[in-house]
């Protein structure tokens, strides 16, 4: 497809455990950034790749998620431990120019 | 740091009833301006973006505008499917957007 894919599109994960989401950004697109977003807010700046490189890494909420875009294309989001304040939608957006194409995001719930 | 408050919280029109969205923004050397729309259970779609002070852009029953402190996105005759959430971003660097909480437009037929 010519956009931004995300998977899964939906995770139930138990407090506790361990989840990867993946985003696939548009061919060709350098910039990829994650976003967390809460029910009823805008979304939140987590993480911004170019290329491999993560050059911004500071709203990361906590050492418990990590990013990586280890080959510069498809990059994976790691929650470790989850606990229920993980709960939102994670978007994934590579960039064109000024414009920001976003992903449909992963919705995670912990319970 | 940046911020960006937008106004009302949610709008409920009557198709054909023009209205408008505020985003004010605090931003230290604004680069850009954005306006999203945001369907439920899908990610932000690009709308526009704005540059500078007095800069407006148009598309279909949607305009929007640019001050030094605060953007408005007008919507003209509004139809059912304008019905979504409306985000306004700022950017003060290369990259990075800080996003209003958004406006939810719901129109009536």
């Amino acid at each position: 497809g010519a956009g931004v894919s995300q998977s899964p599109r939906y995770k139930v994960a138990k407090r506790g455990q361990d989840v990867a989401l993946r985003c696939d950004p548009i061919s060709g697109h350098v910039s990829l950034f994650w976003y967390q977003q809460a029910l009823g807010q805008g979304p939140e700046f987590l993480t911004y790749f170019q290329n491999e490189a993560q050059l911004d890494k500071s709203g990361l909420p906590s050492d418990r998620f990590f990013a990586e875009r280890p080959e510069g294309s498809v990059s994976t989001l790691k929650i470790q431990r989850t606990q229920q304040e993980d709960s939102a939608v994670y978007l994934c957006a590579s960039n064109s120019l000024n414009e920001q194409f976003f992903g449909p995001g992963t919705r995670l719930t912990v319970l | 740091e940046d911020q960006v408050t937008q106004s009302p919280e949610a709008l409920r029109l009557q198709e054909g009833e023009s209205s408008s969205l505020n985003c004010s923004y605090t931003v230290s050397g604004l680069r850009g301006l954005f306006w999203y729309r945001q369907d439920p259970g899908k990610g932000p779609e690009f709308l526009f973006t704005l540059y500078s002070a007095g800069e407006e852009k148009e598309k279909e029953r949607l305009k929007a505008t640019l001050t030094k402190k605060e953007s408005f996105l007008h919507i003209t005759a509004p139809k059912p499917e304008d019905s979504a959430t409306y985000l306004c971003a700022v950017r003060d660097n290369d990259y990075k957007l800080s996003f209003g909480a958004g406006t939810t437009v719901t129109v009536r037929a």
